[in-house]
């Protein structure tokens, strides 16, 4: 089945401990981008890749690190998590080419305290 | 500075009466629009890419349509299983991606 898979699903963390979420897609996709969603501020773009070893910042970049080494995944690494990174994270993944729109994974909930 | 605003916030229908949500955007040199469907607990699910104004593209009881400034989603005849948060999207340079905060669309029988 052609998918983007994040794991975990769920995850509460302390303050300070380095953390990564995986994203991994099985569709060949060149463009991967990660989001994060919080009520009242809609979906923000933090990261994007359009190619192996291309990435570049979204709106919110801020405490976030990504790299591309392989284009299947695009791990999400927070070195130093705060509380206000408490959020509901999302990877997508799609095809080059304006006409395509992102194919998303179901979200990892983060709570840092 | 690039923005999307969506409106009305939340939307109730009665299944079968018809009605559009609006999205209203400012980007520089904008390289696509996009309609995303949200269930909850989901990510969103693609819907439509718009490009140029006049563009329309249909899918079952959904029409988006585009113009300079603004694009909406038409739901005719709608059903309790389109009850949903949608949300749109512009591409502007790269692959910067900017979404709306969405509407929450609720059908009731």
């Amino acid at each position: 089945e052609a998918q983007v898979t994040q794991n975990p699903r769920y995850l509460i963390t302390v303050t300070g401990k380095k953390l990564t979420v995986t994203c991994s897609q099985n569709m060949n996709h060149e463009y991967m981008s990660w989001y994060r969603q919080d009520p009242g501020l809609g979906l923000r773009q933090i990261y994007y890749s359009m190619n192996v070893e291309v990435t570049d910042k979204g709106d919110v970049p801020e405490g976030y690190k990504v790299s591309r080494k392989e284009k299947r995944n695009f791990p999400l690494i927070l070195e130093s998590p705060s509380p206000n990174q408490t959020s509901l994270y999302f990877c997508a993944s799609r095809l080059q080419g304006a006409i395509y729109g992102y194919t998303f994974g179901s979200g990892t909930r983060l709570t840092v305290v | 500075e690039d923005q999307v605003t969506q409106s009305p916030e939340a939307l109730r229908l009665q299944e079968g009466e018809s009605s559009s949500l609006n999205c209203s955007y400012t980007v520089s040199g904008l390289r696509g629009l996009f309609w995303y469907r949200q269930d909850p607990g989901k990510g969103p699910e693609f819907l439509f890419t718009l490009y140029s104004a006049g563009e329309e593209k249909e899918k079952e009881r959904l029409k988006a349509t585009l113009t300079k400034k603004e694009s909406f989603l038409h739901i005719t005849a709608p059903k309790p299983e389109d009850s949903a948060t949608y949300l749109c999207a512009v591409q502007a340079v790269g692959d910067k991606l900017i979404f709306g905060t969405g509407t929450r669309l609720q059908v009731f029988p």
